[in-house]
């Protein structure tokens, strides 16, 4: 089946803006993950959603960045007034399992350049 | 909160040569740990991965080695080819993954020489 879908692919913005990127998970999984790649570095988790319920919100780096999860499906990170370092590839990651640990499913990420 | 190392930074062998990556990890309430493999420019893919009731697992020429006593799991490749050549990446995660995610290892670059 299809796999956990980002767009944009690639995002160009000016410092200031704000911007928002999209992640499509795998149907039917209820568990997502966004993290955050800085060039050359590992992943930093972000936020994760269980379903409808409301994320936990200790991973932002700042309040800059807010997340929602519409419907248990698309999620949106939205990053507002962006800075040059917010400049990375943003993953999105689901998976299906409510208990236990989870083997979490990758989308391509967006690569977001802050000018 | 869980703090995973990983070594080393950068690994080149020799092609069908043997590589061996290392983790620790800090908590010891953790009990997955998988292993990603990421490609330039693409995203990561798993490759295998380790549950604590577990001390090894294998599958073709990848095999994962776990230590719950000591805390660290390594990965291991064998026979190495060209296209294994990629940024393997070591993680750790809680029971119920939930809000501490996966917490990831900085990464090895692995470089295979023909």
């Amino acid at each position: 089946g299809a796999g956990v879908s980002q767009s944009p692919s690639n995002k160009v913005t000016e410092k200031g803006k704000d911007v928002e990127l999209r992640c499509d998970p795998i149907s039917g999984h209820t568990a997502l993950y966004w993290y955050r790649q800085s060039l050359g570095q590992g992943l930093e988790f972000l936020i994760y959603f269980q379903g409808n319920s409301a994320p936990d919100k200790s991973g932002l780096p700042s309040d800059r960045f807010s997340a929602e999860r519409t419907g248990g499906s698309v999620s949106t990170l939205t990053i507002q007034r962006t800075q040059q370092e917010d400049s990375a590839v943003y993953l999105c990651a689901s998976s299906p399992i409510l208990r236990g640990a989870e083997t979490q499913y990758f989308g391509p990420g967006t690569r977001l350049l802050v000018l | 909160g869980e703090n995973v190392e990983q070594h080393p930074s950068t690994l080149s062998v020799q092609e069908g040569d043997s590589a061996v990556i290392k983790c620790t990890y800090s908590d010891s309430a953790s009990n997955y740990f998988p292993w990603y493999k990421q490609e330039l420019g693409k995203r990561p893919q798993l490759i295998i991965d380790i549950r604590s009731n577990v001390g090894e697992k294998k599958d073709q020429r990848i095999a994962v080695t776990l230590n719950k006593t000591a805390k660290h799991f390594s990965l291991h490749i064998t026979e190495t080819q060209p296209e294994d050549s990629a940024v393997y990446f070591c993680a750790a995660s809680k029971p119920g993954g939930g809000a501490d995610g996966l917490t990831f290892g900085k990464g090895t670059h692995l470089i295979i020489q023909p």
